[in-house]
């Protein structure tokens, strides 16, 4: 069965661009949904946007503008970018699959401070 | 955006009673194509990822017990714990994939009395 494993640093600073990879594991990216969801501390759930598996992607409007989502196929990986970070993207990120998202990464927290 | 906004906050049951939480969207998630519900609920325990439990509104995940149901139409959905167990305390979500961006309810804390 499929397995995503997130990764990346877990310290940004302010301003720069987070950047982040999910690893899938048991079946290929060369179908379904890949989001990226977020969950600052304590808090709830916010979706982040997706890729679909012929590269198109979504983005949620409150960061589309901060947000680059990228498949690479021969990796079997999603990426994620977020630039011009603030401490407000301080969270936990996970990625997941399909819309009803079946499948999620265990998460990687990333904080960002000086 | 879709609102969804979830009822109770927080609520503590005994064990082995019934739990009910609650889900509002602020418009239809119908899927016209197949007349479904694009809305899914998920269970998240401390330090762990969310679980899908339920998806197109009352369509239970492989291997969640079967005392966990879904059901609602319209804009109401509702999740329900027919018997509460010690291993079902956790934050609980809803989140519809009708449209983007996705969104989810702000969770439902359960607890044991």
């Amino acid at each position: 069965q499929v397995q995503l494993q997130e990764s990346g640093p877990g310290l940004v600073r302010p301003s720069e661009t987070l950047s982040l990879t999910c690893t899938v594991s048991g079946g290929s990216i060369s179908t379904y949904y890949w989001s990226w969801i977020r969950q600052p501390p304590g808090r709830g759930l916010e979706w982040i946007g997706y890729i679909f598996y012929t590269g198109s992607t979504n983005y949620n409007p409150s960061l589309e503008s901060r947000v680059t989502i990228s498949l690479d196929t021969s990796k079997n990986q999603i990426s994620l970018k977020l630039s011009s970070v603030t401490a407000a993207d301080t969270a936990v990120y996970y990625c997941t699959k399909r819309g009803y998202m079946d499948v999620w990464g265990k998460g990687t927290t990333v904080t960002v401070s000086s | 955006d879709i609102v969804m906004t979830q009822s109770p906050d927080s609520l503590a049951v005994s064990l082995g009673e019934r739990v009910t939480v609650n889900c509002k969207s602020s418009q239809r998630v119908l899927d016209s194509s197949n007349n479904k519900n694009r809305l899914a609920w998920f269970q998240q325990k401390p330090g762990q990822p969310p679980k899908l439990l339920i998806y197109w509104a009352s369509t239970r995940e492989s291997g969640v017990p079967d005392r966990f149901s879904g059901s609602g139409s319209g804009t109401d959905f509702t999740l329900t714990i027919s018997s509460l167990q010690a291993e079902d305390v956790a934050v609980y979500y809803c989140q519809q994939y009708y449209s983007t961006p996705y969104t989810f309810g702000q969770g439902t804390k359960l607890e044991i009395k």
